[in-house]
């Protein structure tokens, strides 16, 4: 069974800061990985995903992750927040090749001070 | 041109009431998902359905009937609602069963009174 955890419920960072989301997955199979973000009273936007090759992934408004096998991690970055990146971020995990179902983790609320 | 569409987007009704909610995309995609948002924020995935087929029904409750009239649409109907079924429903959609890579709708918001 895969499974997710997100550590933190709420990161809050100053405007310009790093932003780091942590995202630890749990897959017996070589996993397809994800970051959603959902602003307030709206659905879920792929940030970015990683299937396979490179593990650095870049997605949209700067947020890149990298996945690392060994440390069984995904953890989201983007070097510099913004005001407008206030918003909940979902980390999730699907198997390669298998069930096609997608595991949320608990979400990461992100609050930006400016 | 919304690429997944749910209406309605707000849904307030008394318990036992029965609803529906619908959903449509215009991506023509073979997968739709119908997904929970608790008021934790914890989304779980209730039922998927490809080429109007189901694929995945999770441990939902009977008073919940997914029907999918092609593929298309996907439509969530609730008999006798329940004070635990106030949450937001999100539908979405992937390419197909392989892709990863989900689109979600802008959810509706369900409160049992």
């Amino acid at each position: 069974a895969q499974s997710v955890t997100q550590l933190g419920s709420h990161v809050s960072v100053s405007e310009g800061a790093l932003v780091l989301l942590r995202c630890n997955y749990s897959s017996s199979v070589p996993p397809y990985l994800f970051w959603y973000v959902q602003y307030p009273n709206q659905g879920l936007q792929l940030l970015l995903k990683y299937t396979t090759g490179a593990t650095l992934v870049k997605g949209i408004n700067g947020f890149e992750a990298e996945f690392k096998k060994s440390e069984t991690s995904f953890h989201l970055t983007k070097p510099s927040a913004h005001m407008s990146d206030a918003a909940e971020y979902f980390c999730a995990v699907r198997s390669q090749g298998g069930s096609e179902k997608l595991v949320f983790g608990k979400g990461t609320k992100l609050t930006v001070n400016p | 041109d919304t690429a997944v569409s749910q209406t309605p987007k707000y849904l307030v009704t008394q318990m036992g009431n029965d609803k529906s909610i619908k959903c449509e995309q215009n991506l023509g995609h073979d997968t739709m998902y119908w997904y929970k948002q608790d008021s934790k924020k914890f989304l779980k995935i209730m039922f998927s359905y490809n080429n109007k087929e189901l694929i995945i029904n999770e441990t939902v409750p009977n008073r919940f009937s997914p029907k999918s009239p092609d593929k298309a649409h996907l439509n969530l109907h609730i008999n006798s609602l329940e004070l635990g079924d106030s949450a937001v429903y999100f539908c979405a959609s992937s390419q197909d069963l392989r892709s990863g890579t989900q689109y979600f709708g802008p959810g509706t918001r369900l409160l049992v009174l």
